[in-house]
């Protein structure tokens, strides 16, 4: 069964350095989005894209988070100068079309920030 | 932001027994309502679905109630097994293609053998 790849599985940082956070979606899916879970929390919406550009992005997702892709393969979140407080789960979740209403999920990318 | 809430952090059930997990929703707008199962360590695995044109959807264990006029939804697995063993999160979006799941707080379930 295809599924959502999420690579590297943990990634730890220096507070200010960037990191990029890198997702496989399954073949043929159309919208792509990030979500992120501190520890403890809930899950939380950061960003959706779709058609090569962002559709929607939460209160979260400012000017130190971008999203790409690069090869219409992999899509890329990317955080410019981590924060202690960005350390959590990054998820990644696509979506086959408009009328398939359910996201898959990626397995997450745990980011630590010292 | 409390537009998906689920009040219950944890149930314990003996296997063999039914779970029901619970699940409250404020925002009209939302028409669409998922349940997601998560091990540790593992992203979000989507569970079952349904639309607000419904008031159940079964899946062989699974089966999910909505009661629109409450905005009231539940997870009911019967039997339990030790396997369903996980945190549930209950989400919804609005019906404009593409949009964000907005996710409640989830419920640890642990069924006892």
């Amino acid at each position: 069964e295809p599924e959502v790849t999420q690579t590297p599985s943990h990634q730890v940082t220096q507070m200010g350095q960037e990191v990029i956070l890198r997702c496989v979606p399954i073949s043929n899916h159309l919208y792509f989005y990030w979500y992120r879970q501190i520890l403890g929390q809930k899950v939380e919406f950061l960003v959706s894209f779709y058609n090569n550009e962002i559709s929607e992005k939460s209160e979260i997702f400012d000017d130190q988070f971008s999203v790409e892709r690069p090869d219409g393969s992999n899509f890329t979140l990317k955080i410019r100068s981590t924060k202690l407080e960005d350390s959590a789960m990054y998820f990644c979740a696509t979506c086959p079309q408009a009328t398939h209403n359910e996201q898959f999920f990626g397995p997450g990318t745990r980011l630590t920030v010292l | 932001d409390q537009q998906v809430k689920q009040n219950s952090p944890s149930l314990s059930v003996q296997e063999g027994r039914i779970s029901i997990l619970n699940c409250d929703y404020t925002n009209s707008m939302f028409d669409y309502f998922l349940w997601y199962k998560k091990y540790p360590a593992e992203g979000p695995t989507f569970l079952i679905s349904i639309s607000s044109i419904k008031d159940k959807n079964e899946d062989g264990r699974f089966t999910v109630f909505l009661n629109k006029s409450a905005k009231h939804l539940s997870l009911h697995i019967v039997p339990s097994q030790p396997g369903d063993s996980a945190v549930y999160f209950c989400a919804a979006h609005p019906p404009t293609s593409g949009s964000r799941l907005t996710f409640g707080e989830g419920t640890q379930l642990t069924v006892n053998p």
